[in-house]
């Protein structure tokens, strides 16, 4: 089981950005994916899930708006999109496979938010 | 939200000595999960469940409690397990993290 994360990125203020998590090694629609904000020096977040059987998601109340989570059956793969950005969106951003704890994570991918 | 509580913040241990830490919860949950975290790298699940430990992971840890209380202990703490533990409960919405025990070694 591999949870593979996109690249770094680095964007600007007000801009959006959407990360992939591509999922290896196991039945993809067989577990829900999760995503973990981690700022730096600090603590995880959770932003939310979802279930890529049948797309339903399920957000943090502090994450509405903020991301939107969608799956590619076909490529096996997770998608988070962050919109209207600020500095405080600044983070390492995780990938995590649920089955009755987060048994597998990415990576993570490095979001850097500068004009 | 239920809002994880882990002391100490920082423990600083010698080789070869027990220690153990602590994550309480602002209302009773049925398991505890904990993670190991190592500076630059992705968070491994360590313990879950309370008391199981995830593959791979040495006999000397140890995983335990109930209701708002739960610990993990090391019983002969080594080099190589330095790092941030995390607690993570999801018996309630939205599941939620502490903020980390960083264990140091002397």
């Amino acid at each position: 089981v591999q949870l593979q994360q996109s690249g770094a990125e680095l964007v600007r203020p007000g801009a959006s950005v959407k990360i992939s998590c591509k999922a290896f090694g196991y039945t993809f629609t067989n577990h829900h994916i999760n995503w973990v904000k981690q700022r730096p020096g600090q603590g995880l977040d959770w932003i939310g899930y979802i279930n890529p059987y049948n797309d339903y998601t399920s957000y943090n109340q502090k994450f509405k708006g903020k991301a939107t989570l969608t799956v590619d059956k076909s490529s096996s793969t997770a998608y988070m999109e962050l919109s209207s950005l600020t500095s405080e969106d600044s983070a390492v951003y995780y990938c995590a496979r649920h089955g009755n704890y987060f048994d597998y994570w990415g990576q993570g991918t490095t979001l850097t938010v500068s004009s | 939200q239920i809002v994880l509580s882990q002391s100490p913040a920082i423990l600083s241990a010698s080789p070869g000595e027990k220690v153990t830490m602590t994550c309480r919860a602002s209302s009773s949950v049925s398991y505890m999960h904990w993670y190991q975290q190592k500076p630059g790298s992705s968070p491994k699940p360590w313990i879950y469940a309370t008391s199981n430990l995830a593959s791979g992971v040495p006999a000397r840890f140890s995983g335990s409690g109930s209701g708002t209380s739960y610990s993990l202990t090391i019983s002969r703490v080594e080099a190589e397990d330095a790092a941030t533990y995390y607690c993570q409960q999801w018996s309630s919405n939205p599941p939620t993290f502490g903020a980390g025990t960083k264990l140091e070694l002397k």
